[in-house]
């Protein structure tokens, strides 16, 4: 089976401007969810997806924000980008049965960096 | 919400000796506990799980880690390290929601 894939590998963007990142999660998992890793905070939670609906969500400002479609892939979207934003952000796909999930496989994430 | 303590951020270990990464999780019921790799410019990569069963957990890449419950640890554990084990590691639980929490990570520095 193919991995977790995600679009740009790598991004540079202006404070202020918004960005987009897609997430392809393994054939068959219905759940994706989205991490932001930088070096001072470490890996923290964004928010995860299950059959197009938002099941949980992280401690972060309302600028960021998904969507996961029929399929399964996601995205993300931050608005008005801010310098603290530069980070690595991960996608982790899971199987779901009976509302149990199980291991998350992460994606090779992509890195933008907020100039 | 239940959390990891990494306790060591950065374990210098020359090739073929053994290595021990401590993790320590906050008391619960019941715990799913987790190993990932981070290679430099990668994803993380799951390396063994603890769902239940089994207090010792065997994983890829001959690693292993022990659950125990009365001390509330997870340590990983290799006997013989590689230098191309050199990579971060991260001790992750799993809270309400699949909510990974992540501990802070151990860098492993394996030294020819």
């Amino acid at each position: 089976k193919a991995g977790v894939t995600q679009t740009p590998r790598y991004l540079i963007k202006t404070r202020g401007q918004q960005v987009t990142l897609s997430c392809s999660p393994i054939s068959g998992h219905r759940s994706v969810s989205w991490y932001q890793q930088t070096p001072g905070q470490g890996l923290q939670f964004l928010f995860e997806y299950f059959s197009e609906t938002q099941r949980n969500k992280g401690n972060f400002p309302g600028r960021f924000s998904g969507r996961q479609f029929s399929n399964s892939r996601s995205e993300m979207n931050v608005s008005t980008l801010e310098l603290g934003d530069s980070a690595l952000y991960l996608c982790a796909s899971s199987f779901v049965q009976a509302t149990v999930s199980y291991e998350q496989y992460f994606g090779p994430g992509t890195r933008l960096t907020v100039t | 919400a239940q959390s990891v303590t990494q306790l060591d951020s950065q374990v210098p270990v020359f090739e073929e000796a053994p290595v021990e990464l401590r993790c320590n999780y906050s008391s619960s019921v019941s715990v799913y506990l987790f190993w990932y790799v981070q290679y430099p410019n990668q994803g993380l990569q799951l390396l063994l799980k603890y769902l239940s069963g089994s207090t010792l957990v065997k994983g890829i890449n001959g690693f292993e880690a022990e659950f125990n419950k009365s001390q509330t640890s997870f340590h990983l554990r290799k006997p013989s390290v590689h230098i191309s084990d050199t990579a971060e590691y991260f001790c992750a639980v799993v809270n309400a929601g699949n909510m990974l929490t992540f501990g802070g990570g151990t860098r492993l520095m394996v030294k020819p």
